[in-house]
């Protein structure tokens, strides 16, 4: 079984540059969550889809960032413009339907670096 | 917001003695997650342990889980250079989302 794919794996923007992450889950998971991982730190949590939609998202820093998930399967997070505090691995992870108890499957991650 | 807090922050062994990490949480939970991450592997699903039990296995894995006083502990067994990583407990919120600590960095000595 494939697992989550995410590209690129590392990035190096000027600030106020603009960027995009994509995220492919694994076949037939219907939640996916894009987390955000600063070095030392736990995975925050942006956002998180369930199909197309958007469950949660209030810890998307909405002026900057924006994510979209067409079709219910891939899915896209960009940020524009760019600040240095936003340097940090961007991980995308993808459950079955969602529900507690369930476990989270990750990508490698991509390791943004804002100069 | 963070839920659990693991503790130790950083924890330095000699290969094959046994790791222990704690991780507190705040609020009832359905479910709590060890995950474990490195450079190689990325980040990695260990075990689930649900609020009724009280104590899994999984290989050279044990966890247990103290729902009156809001802990759960991972214990490694005869440890070895692999399990050199950072270890993050995640406890569940209702609308399946995971709360995630600032994790345990584990390093094991040859």
């Amino acid at each position: 079984e494939a697992g989550v794919a995410q590209s690129p794996r590392y990035k190096i923007i000027e600030k106020r540059q603009s960027v995009a992450f994509w995220c492919n889950p694994i076949s037939g998971h219907a939640t996916l969550y894009w987390y955000q991982q600063i070095l030392g730190q736990g995975p925050k949590l942006l956002i998180q889809f369930q199909n197309n939609g958007v469950v949660d998202d209030s810890q998307l820093p909405k002026d900057r960032f924006s994510a979209e998930r067409l079709k219910g399967v891939d899915s896209t997070l960009k940020i524009q413009p760019a600040k240095l505090e936003d340097s940090a691995v961007y991980l995308c992870a993808s459950s079955l339907l969602g529900q507690g108890g369930y476990e989270q499957y990750f990508g490698p991650g991509t390791r943004l670096t804002v100069t | 917001s963070q839920q659990g807090e693991e503790d130790p922050q950083a924890l330095s062994i000699q290969e094959g003695e046994n790791a222990t990490m704690n991780c507190s949480y705040k609020t009832s939970i359905n479910n709590l997650q060890w995950y474990r991450q490195n450079s190689g592997r990325g980040l990695v699903h260990l075990i689930l342990i649900r609020s009724n039990e009280r104590e899994k296995h999984s290989g050279r894995l044990r966890v247990t889980l103290d729902t009156s006083k809001k802990s759960s502990s991972l214990l490694i067994t005869a440890s070895r250079a692999a399990d050199t990583a950072s270890y993050f407990c995640a406890t569940d919120r209702s609308n399946y989302q995971l709360i995630w600590g600032a994790g345990t960095k584990l390093i094991i000595k040859p």
